[in-house]
């Protein structure tokens, strides 16, 4: 079964609307970590997130690690064109070495 | 600072062929080296992963094979491809082990017809 579940699959917004997307564990987690990818290039590092009830900000995306450190959530606030492309979530094993497993993406899209 | 080079950017290759993709690491030393593949519309999938050289740690079973010849060079390949190789992969690094974000490459498209 999937280790991370992303909610929602995708997403289509009007310009300036928040929004927000979600990550699901089975397992506690160690580390969470967010990723913004555009379709065919890299991963960009957005956030990253370890102590339960902790939450970070960059620019109009917030995210955070609920207490129990088991479901993170990103939020947009009034999105941008720019905010569009893919999220990730990703989660430490909580084992030696970065080796982290990925949850299945959100595909955002924001209609100007 | 730190630069991550994966080439090529996209390839097209016939199945049974082999396949080599590269992935250097410059500005740093003794990175973890990555490869991840991404199936259209899915999630990232870790193949492997290196703590040093020629170290190299296998996630799943498949048709694919790393090498670490130096120690900021990170070699995924293949002798003979098959349809279910074809996806979008990614070269990745991290300074060390333990909670330490990962820095992708721009990912190679590789498409075996």
């Amino acid at each position: 079964s999937q280790e991370l579940e992303q909610s929602p699959q995708s997403l289509i917004v009007q310009e300036g609307k928040n929004l927000t997307i979600n990550c699901t564990s089975s397992k506690t987690l160690y580390g969470l970590y967010w990723y913004k990818q555009k379709y065919g290039e890299g991963l960009i590092f957005l956030m990253m997130l370890q102590k339960g009830g902790e939450e970070k900000s960059h620019e109009k995306i917030t995210a955070k690690l609920d207490e129990k450190k088991q479901q993170s959530s990103l939020h947009i606030t009034a999105s941008q064109p720019s905010h569009a492309g893919i999220y990730l979530c990703g989660a430490d094993r909580g084992t030696s070495g970065s080796r982290l497993t990925f949850g299945e993406g959100t595909q955002l899209t924001v209609n100007p | 600072s730190q630069t991550i080079h994966q080439w090529p950017a996209t390839l097209v290759q016939p199945v049974g062929s082999p396949l080599s993709l590269e992935c250097t690491v410059e500005g740093t030393s003794n990175p973890n080296l990555y490869w991840y593949r991404q199936a259209a519309g899915r999630g990232l999938q870790l193949l492997f992963y290196s703590v040093g050289i020629g170290q190299i740690s296998s996630e799943v079973p498949q048709n694919l094979s790393a090498s670490r010849p130096q120690d900021r060079q990170f070699i995924l390949s293949s002798k003979k491809l098959l349809l279910s190789d074809s996806g979008f992969y990614l070269c990745a690094w991290s300074l060390q082990a333990g909670l330490e974000k990962l820095f992708f490459g721009s990912g190679t498209q590789l498409s075996v017809l």
